[in-house]
């Protein structure tokens, strides 16, 4: 079956601007995380949802970065205002359910950030 | 704060030697942990996780891991490597009733040579 799929694949773009990034979860599966992955570090955590709402975003670095998954399904990660250390690769998981650690994260390809 | 510590940043081995990589993190209560590979070209997957039970857990492609609660480690053991499990390997743990979030380690580049 279809994995997770995250697009654009790779985006570039100036300071400043506004970007959004787009993350289709495993079909079925109700929790969908949002981690990013700065060069040379492991990727972190960044907000969870289970179903349509927020569970955990305690990981949103600051309210320029906010996400929405409105029907439970896809979700979008905006950030508003670029900066350059914005620049990462964004991974996107998906669980059929997020009650627990048994249920096993599955990745994405990752959106490839570049902040100019 | 809770952390995952990878000593190795890179490793270099030939093929049929031997592979232990390092891993501990840095919580006082209970943890599940975890294995992630990532394959060039590949997303993340997993390799291999422990929630309790024995100690020594075994995973895909002939990998273990075992877990020493009084070193607070997770190490990574391959008996014999092959060109194939050229990766970043990263540890990573979520605690245990603390929701689902994954908190991971820098990683450690593995490469084998032939």
């Amino acid at each position: 079956g279809a994995g997770v799929s995250q697009t654009p694949s790779n985006k570039v773009t100036e300071k400043g601007k506004y970007v959004e990034l787009r993350c289709d979860p495993i079909s079925g599966h109700t929790a969908l995380y949002w981690y990013r992955q700065s060069l040379g570090q492991g990727p972190e955590f960044l907000i969870y949802f289970q179903g349509t709402g927020a569970a955990d975003d305690s990981g949103l670095p600051n309210d320029r970065f906010f996400a929405v998954r409105p029907e439970g399904s896809v979700s979008t990660l905006k950030i508003q205002r670029t900066e350059r250390g914005d620049s990462a690769v964004y991974l996107c998981a998906s669980s059929l359910s997020g009650q627990g650690a048994y249920n096993e994260q599955f990745f994405g390809p990752g959106t490839r950030l570049t902040v100019l | 704060a809770q952390s995952v510590s990878q000593h190795n940043h890179h490793v270099i081995l030939s093929e049929a030697a031997s592979l232990e990589l390092g891993c501990n993190y840095s919580y006082g209560g209970t943890v599940n942990l975890f294995w992630y590979v990532q394959y060039p070209g590949q997303h993340l997957q997993l390799l291999l996780k422990y929630f309790s039970g024995d100690p020594l857990v075994k995973g895909i492609k002939g990998f273990e891991a075992e877990f020493i609660k009084s070193k607070f480690s997770f190490n990574l053991r391959k008996p014999s490597v092959q060109w194939s499990d050229t990766a970043e390997y990263f540890c990573a743990f979520i605690l245990t009733g603390g929701g689902n979030k994954l908190t991971f380690g820098t990683g450690t580049q593995l490469k084998v040579e032939l």
